[in-house]
């Protein structure tokens, strides 16, 4: 199975800043990389697929980049909504994996 | 839009089998445009995917989970469900149905806790 590592674990942050996760994957999987927010009680959020394609509707704030298996989400301006635990995800195999996730909480 | 919604016991006892079926409204579930999969959460942690499944009958099974998950679509009825047998305390989870597409999940259930305690 492929492996997903994300970075760090948890950071705190505060509105306004520049935020930066990463995830690694453990053999190269292209562009099949996608990225989902999750907040306390709810569902996953898809946020953006294929590496760096935004889903519809999620603000322009949120990027992603990468390709193989070195891959990041960026927010360019942290919002209070934005607080929340990040996951990627492989796609590459149809043997699935997710990461552990990176939270996100206030400074 | 997909919306989903997840039903069945919340509550299951310790080696019986857990059994989840998941509506899907807004489109066929013989669309060609999706996969159907389940992912879940114990509480506090990540996600686990567990399966996905085209109407077809093609499924990809969690290697970890494979022996002991069976999942199905019904399109007279436009279900899908779950069935994790012989199930612990280590299956105790939120889990969650939703619609690949493209190879991402886009929509989600709310989900459905399952606590497995006798």
């Amino acid at each position: 199975d492929i492996q997903m590592t994300q970075s760090p674990s948890s950071l705190s942050a505060s509105v306004g800043d520049r935020v930066t996760l990463s995830c690694r994957a453990s053999q190269s999987i292209s562009t099949f990389l996608n990225w989902y927010q999750q907040k306390p009680g709810k569902a996953p959020k898809l946020l953006i697929y294929g590496a760096s394609t935004l889903q519809s509707g999620v603000p322009s704030r949120f990027s992603g980049s990468g390709s193989g298996t070195d891959f990041t989400l960026t927010i360019s301006s942290l919002q209070p909504e934005d607080f929340a635990t990040y996951y990627c995800q492989q796609s590459f195999i149809n043997h699935q994996t997710f990461g552990q996730g990176t939270k996100v909480d206030v400074k | 839009q997909l919306q989903l919604q997840e039903s069945g016991p919340g509550l299951v006892k310790p080696s019986e089998t857990l059994s989840l079926s998941c509506s899907v409204s807004g489109d066929s579930i013989s669309s060609s445009s999706y996969y159907w999969g389940w992912i879940r959460q114990p509480p506090g942690k990540g996600l686990e995917w567990i399966a996905s499944m085209y109407y077809t009958g093609t499924t990809y099974y969690n290697p970890s989970l494979k022996s002991r998950v069976t999942v199905s679509v019904d399109t007279s009825t436009n279900l899908f469900s779950l069935k994790l047998r012989s199930v612990t305390a280590a299956d105790t989870a939120m889990y969650y149905c939703a619609s690949e597409t493209g190879s991402y999940y886009g929509w989600w259930g709310q989900g459905k806790l399952v606590t497995v305690s006798s």
